[in-house]
């Protein structure tokens, strides 16, 4: 069975540190992974699209690694900010004709002062 | 103005009535997704449409159905609303991209309570 399982499922931080967020797939055919950014009560946000073939990708403080061996993906925040408050979800997208998205549960990420 | 507008944003209804939910977009794109969100889960794909006259069940497409009025207008309809149908709904846009799903812009999403 596809399935995405994220961890932790809730994480609390200082502002101005780092955190990496867990992402473990048993999805195949394999075809991308993505990671969205979720404000409470507001539509998903893409952050990062990868490829089988893309081991890392970054889009500002955010930087996602990809490792299609084992399975796992990570999302790392830098320097957070209170702004980084949300979930964040990882979804793959199955490589087949039927256009489906496994997506993970999220984790919410909050972001203290 | 939001690219992807969802209408309305919350709503409380009966057990048994009829609810729209509609979904407009100015991005241009060709495809339309409409998602259910539950606490605690994953998003679950409703229904989705590629274009004009394409209309596809998604993973939980019971109890609901869906008209591509245009290109840019994309409904979402209950038509005997049950209180396990209360959750948030996104409507989502992508560009045509192959045999995959591009990606998604989503809009604010729409609450729906079902006494």
């Amino acid at each position: 069975k596809n399935q995405v399982e994220q961890s932790p499922q809730s994480l609390i931080i200082l502002e101005g540190k780092n955190c990496t967020l867990q992402c473990n797939y048993t999805v195949s055919p394999f075809s991308n992974l993505r990671w969205y950014k979720q404000d409470t009560g507001r539509g998903p946000v893409s952050l990062t699209i990868m490829t089988f073939s893309e081991n890392t990708k970054s889009n500002g403080r955010y930087t996602a690694t990809l490792d299609a061996d084992t399975k796992q993906s990570s999302l790392h925040i830098t320097a957070s900010q209170l702004s980084d408050s949300a979930s964040y979800i990882c979804v793959v997208s199955a490589g087949d004709s039927n256009y489906q998205l496994i997506w993970g549960a999220g984790t919410k990420l909050i972001i203290k002062p | 103005d939001a690219d992807v507008t969802q209408t309305p944003r919350n709503r409380i209804t009966k057990t048994g009535k009829r609810i729209m939910l509609e979904c407009s977009q100015t991005k241009g794109h060709d495809r339309m997704y409409w998602y259910r969100q539950d606490p605690g889960l994953g998003l679950q794909l409703i229904y989705y449409s590629f274009d004009v006259k394409d209309i596809n069940k998604g993973e939980i497409s019971d109890g609901y159905s869906v008209s591509r009025q245009a290109q840019a207008k994309f409904s979402l309809s209950l038509e005997s609303a049950i209180p396990n149908q209360t959750a948030l709904y996104f409507c989502a846009t992508s560009r045509a991209s192959g045999s995959n799903t591009g990606e998604l812009f989503f809009g604010e999403g729409s609450r729906l309570t079902v006494l």
